[in-house]
């Protein structure tokens, strides 16, 4: 089970949107609808953002969304804000093991 | 409050073994499933090991047969076990645990994180 693929980093200007890529394989998120995306700090622990493709937790602003599309999910970010600068991380749930993290993103807002 | 509090890092020489715990308030970890997940200096997030229901296990190739996870539901406390530390093994060690939704643990995401615990395998 290889990591999930993401975009090592990707910028946009304050207000804009960003969409973050995942890809994986049809074993695993295009083979179930349970991606999950997650927001860390640096030398914070990771917060999840959005579970099952496009579900939020509770507290967690709509400007972030997810959705996929075949074997690749994605995160995307609308009107960003200055606290939007972080590193972003997907999973999804393969029904099997090791479980596999994304590979990570880091975002930065110009 | 719901939460997770790691301890028990610190440094270690290789070869050597610790014990990390995760306090868990809020609810019980009886009835939840639980996991750790590592990050080395500079890196992504690498799952290690889960517990679920029945005390049934997993673990990543890289620390099967050092690394032992368990549970103590009188102590509300889960457990990662780490022997035969190695440099490889010098992370920040997070527990987590497993989306608790409609009633039910599942697999499908984490849903709360501890702060972290630094384990440095050094000389």
């Amino acid at each position: 089970q290889s990591a999930l693929t993401q975009p090592r980093s990707m910028s946009g200007s304050l207000g804009q949107s960003v969409t973050i890529s995942c890809t994986g394989t049809r074993s695993d998120v295009g083979g179930y609808n349970y991606v999950s995306w997650y927001q860390q700090y640096p030398g914070k622990a990771p917060k999840l953002i959005i579970y099952n493709v496009n579900k939020w937790p509770s507290g967690v602003p709509d400007r972030f969304s997810g959705s996929k599309s075949g074997n690749t999910a994605s995160l995307t970010i609308s009107g960003l804000q200055a606290e939007d600068e972080a590193d972003y991380y997907c999973f999804s749930y393969a029904g099997s093991y090791p479980r596999v993290f994304g590979t990570g993103t880091k975002v930065t807002v110009l | 409050e719901v939460q997770l509090v790691e301890s028990g890092g610190g440094l270690v020489q290789p070869g050597g073994s610790l014990r990390l715990s995760c306090a868990a308030s809020g609810f019980t970890v009886r009835t939840n499933y639980f996991n750790w997940v590592r990050q080395a200096p500079g890196k992504g997030l690498e799952w290690v090991s889960s517990i679920y229901s029945g005390d049934s296990t997993f673990y990543a190739d890289s620390v099967k047969d050092r690394f032992t996870i368990s549970r103590d539901i009188s102590k509300n406390t889960l457990y990662l076990q780490m022997n035969s530390l190695t440099a490889e093994d010098t992370a920040v060690y997070y527990c987590a645990r497993d989306l608790f939704l409609n009633g039910y643990s599942n697999q499908f995401a984490f849903d709360i994180w501890g702060q972290g615990t630094v384990v440095t395998v050094s000389s």
